[in-house]
């Protein structure tokens, strides 16, 4: 099946600690996108790459670090710099750079302990 | 920055009735979606609509845009308990900086 995947689903993390959540998609799209969604709230954008070993920031990229070396992987660090991270975190992409359907994975809510 | 905004923000109807989202953006698009999310999971595509057209219709959904409002309206009709999620619209933001920006949110309950 044809898809976009994240991983873990929950993760906890202790101040300080830098964590990493994996996106990954078998639908070779070459866009890839990071949002981060507080309770109750919109969308805000983290990141976002539209071709292999490119990406920029988006609206709230302090505290946030990617890279995109695969075409179907766009790894988010979210580092200790993050003085608020406790949030969900949704990934995305889409075919190409016009903006097309965005396919979304199921999140990872992540939690500061 | 937010690039659209949905009004109203939470709706509650009873079930069979329409509901009625808006959503308003700031600057010029190329299209504008809309997306719905269920609790807790990821959001799911519902339609796209270009610039240059006016409505668009899918299922029993309608999309409305008016560029020279800069408004979109998204119309269910005859809801079901099952159509209670949050509804979001998202624009490519501002012109050219391709990227995807996500409004607010609409919370929409359907009460059986």
């Amino acid at each position: 099946d044809g898809g976009i995947t994240q991983s873990p689903k929950y993760l906890f993390r202790k101040e300080g600690q830098n964590v990493t959540l994996s996106c990954e998609q078998n639908l070779n799209h070459d866009a890839m996108y990071w949002y981060r969604q507080d309770p109750g709230q919109g969308l805000r954008l983290i990141y976002y790459s539209q071709i292999v070993n490119d990406f920029q920031k988006g609206d709230i990229a302090e505290g946030y670090s990617v890279s995109r070396e695969k075409k179907e992987s766009f790894p988010l660090t979210v580092t200790s710099a993050q003085k608020n991270p406790t949030a969900f975190y949704l990934c995305a992409s889409s075919i190409d750079r016009d903006l097309s359907e965005a396919f979304f994975g199921q999140g990872t809510r992540l939690t500061v302990v | 920055s937010q690039q659209g905004e949905e009004d109203p923000q939470a709706l509650s109807i009873q079930e069979g009735e329409n509901a009625t989202m808006n959503c308003s953006y700031k600057t010029s698009i190329n299209n504008l979606q809309w997306y719905r999310q269920n609790s807790g999971r990821g959001l799911v595509h519902l339609i796209l609509i270009r610039s240059n057209e006016r409505e668009k219709h899918s299922g029993r959904l309608r999309v409305t845009l008016d560029t020279s409002k800069k408004s979109s309206s998204l119309l269910i009709t005859a809801s079901r308990a099952a159509d209670t999620a949050s509804y979001f619209c998202a624009t490519d933001g501002i012109q050219g900086a391709q990227k995807l920006v996500f409004g607010q949110g609409t919370r929409l309950t359907i009460n059986p």
